[in-house]
């Protein structure tokens, strides 16, 4: 089955640098990638999606990146804010539903 | 929209019990799922629904947790005993087209089994 590793498990930045969070997958039939922010007690919720007929898509701050080839793709977070400190999952989605990566705990410091 | 509702938020019950986690889909949305997460383990999928059958169970832990979607608009999640390693955040979400397009996540449900 489908098996997505996501890295670094912990990420602390200062406000305004970037954030890059990564992963793999392994099934080629994936082809959805979204990515969740949960914050403390809460669900978690998309912030930002691809599709595998797409390399890359932006929303404002935050963007995407898929490299199909080599099975892997990455969250970018410019100009970081307090705000975006969570915990952000990364997730895949072969024949069956969304198999997400273990998470990384994102801090920004003022 | 009042979103994915579950109850209850928390529930603390003892070992053996029976525990019963409640979930209202987003009206429309014809994908149901039930996640499971923990600190060692992340988010798991315990099982999806679409149009209220179940398409892939392959992630619940044994027998004795079981689910249901009696109609669109509610499911629940059994775990008969329970024991204490089930204690967990237990998370429901919907999509409105399936398996591969956006899930709205409930706000979980907290099981601590003593």
């Amino acid at each position: 089955g489908e098996n997505v590793e996501q890295h670094p498990s912990t990420l602390s930045v200062q406000e305004g640098d970037s954030a890059v969070i990564k992963c793999t997958y392994s099934d080629s039939a994936s082809n959805y990638f979204p990515w969740y922010k949960q914050e403390l007690g809460k669900g978690p919720q998309l912030i930002i999606d691809i599709r595998s007929n797409v390399g890359e898509k932006k929303d404002q701050r935050i963007a995407v990146t898929l490299n199909k080839t080599a099975k892997h793709f990455s969250l970018h977070i410019t100009e970081t804010q307090p705000e975006d400190s969570a915990v952000y999952f990364c997730a895949a989605s072969p024949e069956t539903a969304l198999i997400f990566g273990k998470g990384t705990t994102l801090s920004v410091s003022s | 929209d009042a979103g994915v509702i579950q109850s209850p938020r928390h529930e603390v019950t003892e070992m053996g019990q029976e525990v019963t986690l409640r979930c209202k889909p987003i009206s429309g949305h014809n994908s149901l799922f039930w996640y499971r997460q923990t600190m060692m383990r992340g988010l798991e999928l315990l099982i999806y629904f679409n149009n209220n059958v179940p398409i892939d169970d392959s992630g619940m832990p044994e027998d004795r947790f079981s689910a249901k979607m009696p109609n669109a608009s509610f499911s629940t999640l059994k775990i008969q005993p329970s024991e204490p390693r089930d204690s967990a955040v237990y998370f429901c979400a919907s999509s409105a087209q399936g398996p591969r397009y956006g899930y709205t996540f409930g706000s979980g449900t907290r099981l601590t089994v003593v």
